[in-house]
This record gives structure tokens, C-alpha cells and sequence, in this order.
């Protein structure tokens, strides 16, 4: 089945910091959506990529969509305190309503 | 204000025992997802609703079980056969658009064992 991998697990950074979050399928996606949960909250949807090469930007954070619509990124510049949480990613492809989630990114951030 | 809500916070399961975990929306969304969330996993599908009276199975269903007899109601029952069940419980609706899969999650279920 589809299979999302997202690197690197951990990401320890000082404030004012880049970061940057990598997500690759084994499969063409039809999408990707990136949402992020705080610590001892649940997941927020960030946004959602469809087109090949689409780039998205939110302030600080950068989202790409890869050529082959196989893999994504994003980046956050100057991280901040409020930047602290799990980053997933999540690929929709198949012919039904699954998203598949990676196993996350969890940034912590130090003042 | 709408949204999900999940209750309880947290539950605590005895040996052999089965338990419910409400979930409801008020969204007015058609389909209803249950996600499983270990440390350090990702949230993994345990079944998923897109419309009232059908649910299907995602990839961890052993052990669990659900029902969809209304559209704002998605309750899972954890099982006895459900034999490592503490976790984080994640109830998540969206409208059903396959084209705009969006997500909306509850505040999560903590389930431990005692």
C-alpha cells in the first residue's frame, strides 16, 4: 500500500533558526495536506498542495509540492517559540477517503 | 461554535473489558475518521465513515469496532481483543469532497490500561 516517509524524526533548533521538513511516497499523490499539533493538542491543518511544482507560502512557512507529485517540503524561516510541535504530512491518492499521515516531524525550538 | 467533540479526555480499561469512545460533530460533514497516535507514530487509520450506515475498515482495525447510525455520532469501541490498546485516540471528520479531504480533529481520547 501507499507509504509516506518524513525526515528527520527530530529537529532541535535555535530561535531565528531555519527548519525544513521532508516528505517522500512511494506513490503519486493526488495531494498533500501538512498539519501541525501541538504539545498535548491534536493535529491543525496547515494547508493542501494538488498541482505538480505547487509552492504555498503562510508567513514564516513554505510549502512545496514536487514535480513528480511524490514528495513535499516545508520550511519555516526564522523559527520562533510559537513554532513548537509535530509536523505531519499527509498523502491522498488512492480511490477512497484515506490519507495516509507520516510519522511526523517534532521541532522543538530553543529561546 | 462548530466542531468535534470527543469525550472522554482520558479512560482506563481493565483486563478483558470493552470500552466506547464518543466521538460527535456538528459539522455537518459526511465522513468520520478514527486515528490511532503512538509516540513517535504517525496517526495510523483504525476505520472510516463516508456516509451514514457504512463504515470501512482502515488499516488497524483488529480489536476495534464502530458504528455510523447517525451523521454527527461516530462511537469506537475498543475490544478485549484489542490486546495493546493504550494510546492517543483522534476522532476526525471532513465533508466527504474527494477533492478537498480536509481534516478536522477532536481533542483526542487518552486510553490506558490498568
Amino acid at each position: 500500500g501507499q507509504q509516506v516517509m518524513q525526515i528527520p524524526q527530530y529537529q532541535h533548533v535555535q530561535e531565528g533558526e531555519d527548519f525544513t521538513t521532508y516528505c517522500n511516497s512511494s506513490t503519486t499523490l493526488s495531494n498533500i495536506q501538512w498539519y501541525k499539533q501541538r504539545p498535548g493538542g491534536h493535529p491543525v491543518f496547515l494547508i493542501q498542495l494538488v498541482k505538480s511544482g505547487e509552492v504555498k507560502k503562510q508567513k514564516r512557512l513554505t510549502f512545496q509540492f514536487g514535480e513528480a507529485k511524490k514528495n513535499s517540503s516545508l520550511h519555516i524561516t526564522a523559527t520562533q517559540t510559537t513554532d513548537v510541535g509535530t509536523y505531519f504530512c499527509a498523502g491522498g491518492g488512492g480511490s477512497n477517503y484515506k490519507l495516509t499521515f507520516g510519522k511526523g516531524t517534532l521541532l522543538t525550538v530553543n529561546p | 461554535d462548530g466542531g468535534i467533540t470527543q469525550s472522554p479526555k482520558y479512560l482506563f480499561r481493565k483486563e478483558g473489558q470493552n470500552v466506547t469512545l464518543s466521538c460527535e460533530q456538528n459539522l455537518n460533514h459526511d465522513a468520520m475518521y478514527w486515528y490511532r497516535q503512538d509516540p513517535g507514530q504517525g496517526l495510523r487509520l483504525i476505520y472510516y465513515s463516508q456516509i451514514v450506515n457504512d463504515f470501512q475498515k482502515g488499516d488497524i482495525a483488529e480489536g476495534y469496532s464502530v458504528s455510523r447510525e447517525k451523521k454527527e455520532s461516530f462511537p469506537l469501541t475498543v475490544t478485549s481483543a484489542q490486546k495493546n490498546p493504550t494510546a492517543f485516540y483522534l476522532c476526525a471528520s471532513s465533508t466527504g469532497d474527494r477533492t478537498s479531504e480536509k481534516l478536522f480533529f477532536g481533542s483526542g481520547t487518552q486510553l490506558s490500561v490498568l
